[in-house]
């Protein structure tokens, strides 16, 4: 594809129950970078790939969330027994190397809403 | 936490006019990049600049970056009402991962 893919682009679910975001990155991007927004804030840093794995995940709030990036390239994001705080839209960036030295290229986000 | 800090958080101006956003941040960097958003979802990229440049043009926007301040400047010239939308700086951190932290953004409303 042209871009970064997220789907799905809306998720309602309730609240205590497992959910997986998924991130399709620019194909050859090696970097992948997970952030979430809440309304009127910036993004929060979640997690980065480099490759397979997980370069720096300091940002994940709790051990209710993990990531995935089995082969280099798709990206799940999942989130075990949700909570309401949990809603908020879940963007996915790739880029062609490290993220601080390089332009990032987002997709369009999940927005997630636990009920 | 988050590393760069927009001023000011809102911004309303006429069409024709310059529009002049500003963002401050903590630790030293190797590049700040500003990315806009309209409506909440994806970010675009608009322009990257390294911490041994100190000013960057591209179109209408020129950014300026002073890291003896910590700072840097976004200038939108001759706005448009399609520039309406959110603006963010984000920075790595020299020295440590290599993560881009974004500031809260300033919205910009560009009233035809």
């Amino acid at each position: 594809g042209a871009g970064v893919s997220q789907t799905p682009s809306n998720k309602v679910t309730e609240k205590g129950k497992y959910v997986e975001l998924r991130c399709d990155p620019i194909s050859g991007h090696t970097a992948l970078y997970w952030y979430r927004q809440s309304l009127g804030q910036g993004p929060e840093f979640l997690i980065y790939f480099q490759g397979t794995g997980a370069a720096d995940d300091s940002g994940l709030p709790n051990d209710r969330f993990f990531a995935v990036r089995p082969e280099g390239s798709v990206s799940t994001l999942k989130i075990q027994r949700t909570e309401r705080g949990d809603s908020a839209v879940y963007l996915c960036a790739s880029s062609p190397g490290a993220l601080g030295r390089e332009e990032a290229f987002f997709g369009q986000g999940t927005r997630l809403t636990v009920v | 936490s988050q590393q760069g800090e927009e001023d000011p958080q809102a911004l309303s101006i006429q069409e024709g006019e310059n529009a002049t956003m500003n963002c401050s941040y903590k630790t030293s960097i190797n590049n700040l990049q500003w990315y806009r958003q309209n409506s909440g979802r994806g970010l675009v990229h608009l322009i990257l600049i390294r911490s041994n440049e100190r000013e960057k043009h591209s179109g209408r926007l020129r950014v300026t970056l002073d890291t003896s301040k910590k700072s840097s400047s976004l200038l939108i010239t001759a706005s448009r009402a399609a520039d309406t939308a959110s603006y963010f700086c984000a920075t790595d951190s020299q020295g440590g991962s290599e993560k881009l932290v974004f500031g809260k953004g300033t919205k910009l409303t560009v009233n035809p």
